[in-house]
């Protein structure tokens, strides 16, 4: 799977948006593109998946540049339950590989 | 909703003791996996299984941890003997993939953090 690249920590007002940046230069044509979070001291979390098209769900939008060397995870509107890890992840969809983590960035939402 | 489940939440434990972790998935959940946290690192894997079998344990330290899903259900993972660099959380996560059938979605548990003194 191929590798990406996060910056270490950022922060977000609350209530603003928050975009996080992932930078996957060498993903292939049939890698797709995870975010999981990690609260403090709880297990990492599921948010968003996708391929090349833009995907939002409940949580978050999920945006993929046309030539999937990079994507941006957005939290329309942080609140600060949403101070965590997250994770940008590439992965074979069609497999039994499991999700390399990295080391993520530590958003910090303040008040 | 339903959880994975894992226990003890919290271990801590003298270096050369043993110490097992244990881990039921989401019912239904085929494959299972164990993953390591050291502080400040994202999660690692130790052992993927696929029902009652080790799909992935290449960087399980096998001199010392072993993992076991006997009925293909609950899982335990087992260090002996323990070492000072064995601190770290231990996850369990879960999926319903089986080979394509599958979106990448792992549910994790909340983890047993383990300090060996």
């Amino acid at each position: 799977d191929a590798k990406t690249t996060q910056p270490p920590s950022m922060d977000c007002a609350e209530g603003r948006a928050a975009n996080l940046p992932c930078n996957h230069s060498t993903i292939s044509g049939n890698e797709y593109v995870y975010w999981y979070r990690q609260i403090h001291s709880q297990g990492p979390q599921y948010i968003i998946h996708g391929l090349k098209n833009n995907e939002t769900n409940e949580m978050a939008s999920l945006i993929i540049t046309e030539d999937r060397k990079s994507s941006t995870l957005i939290l329309p509107h942080a609140t600060l339950r949403d101070t965590a890890v997250y994770y940008c992840i590439v992965r074979v969809e069609a497999g039994a590989n499991n999700l390399f983590f990295g080391t993520g960035t530590r958003l910090t939402v303040i008040p | 909703e339903a959880e994975v489940a894992q226990s003890p939440r919290y271990k801590i434990t003298e270096k050369s003791q043993a110490v097992a972790f244990w881990c039921d998935p989401i019912s239904g959940h085929a494959t299972l996996y164990w993953y390591r946290q050291i502080l400040g690192q994202g999660p690692e894997l130790l052992v993927q299984f696929q029902d009652e079998s080790v799909v992935d344990d290449s960087q399980l330290p096998k001199d010392r941890f072993s993992a076991e899903r006997l009925k293909g259900v609950d899982s335990t993972l087992k260090i002996q003997p323990a070492e000072l660099g064995d601190s770290a959380m231990y996850l369990c996560a879960s999926s319903s993939e089986r080979g394509r059938a599958n979106t990448g979605e792992l549910f994790f548990g909340e983890g047993s953090r383990l300090t060996v003194l």
